[in-house]
């Protein structure tokens, strides 16, 4: 079964670090890009950016640019998605997700369950 | 970045009816749409890609049409289980970028 399952819930203070992770199954994960998409509460969907296992290629969002890192470990075909410094507005679900077909960017046709981030003080 | 602009913002509708979602994107788009449902509490599912093609697995009740910068969602006749937000995705170019986002009610 083709599947993402994520990591768990996450509470966290103002500063900390944080690193959730996407574990894949079911398919060649070198093959696809992995996508992370945050909701914060109440509001849409927004794109953080997407890696390729393959060969580690990295696009991230403008918004989120150089606030989280996207790292993918081919060994364990897991995707992990870091803050080094979390801030009360990184408070979101997050999900990973990944596109219908191999080194495309299509509709994104399987998702992890997501992991719920709340930061506060 | 490419600016996608989805109306209504909700809408309420009776069980049988025609309900209709549009989406604009501020740039040409072609056919690089995507839909999605996505239920409270739940990961977003693919409805719709490249604008007009039924995802595996989806009820045909569900359609989607248009290219350049205006597309339309139709669900053909509601049903209760089709409570949820439904959302329009371009994949045009990067930043991917989604629409705000419409959601649905049963009258």
């Amino acid at each position: 079964e083709v599947q993402l399952v994520q990591s768990g819930a996450e509470v966290k203070k103002p500063g900390e670090s944080l690193k959730i992770s996407c574990k894949a199954s079911g398919f060649s994960f070198t093959n696809y890009w992995i996508a992370w998409v945050r909701q914060v509460p109440g509001k849409g969907l927004e794109w953080m950016g997407f890696i390729y296992p393959g060969d580690s290629d990295t696009r991230y969002s403008p918004s989120f640019q150089g606030q989280v890192t996207l790292s993918a470990d081919k060994s364990i075909s897991t995707a992990y998605l870091q803050w080094s410094s979390l801030k009360a507005s990184d408070t979101a679900m997050y999900f990973c997700a990944r596109p219908k077909s191999p080194a495309g960017i299509d509709g994104f046709s399987v998702w992890g369950p997501g992991t719920v981030v709340t930061v506060s003080s | 970045d490419n600016q996608m602009t989805q109306s209504p913002s909700s809408l309420s509708a009776s069980v049988g009816d025609r309900v209709t979602i549009t989406c604009q994107a501020s740039q040409d788009i072609s056919n690089f749409l995507n839909w999605y449902q996505q239920k409270p509490g739940k990961a977003p599912q693919l409805l719709i890609y490249e604008a007009s093609y039924l995802e595996t697995g989806v009820p045909s009740r569900f359609s989607g049409s248009g290219s350049g910068t205006h597309f339309t969602f139709t669900i053909s006749s509601l049903q209760p289980e089709d409570v949820a937000t439904y959302y329009c995705q371009q994949y045009e170019n990067l930043p991917l970028t989604f629409g705000q986002g419409t959601r649905l009610e049963i009258k």
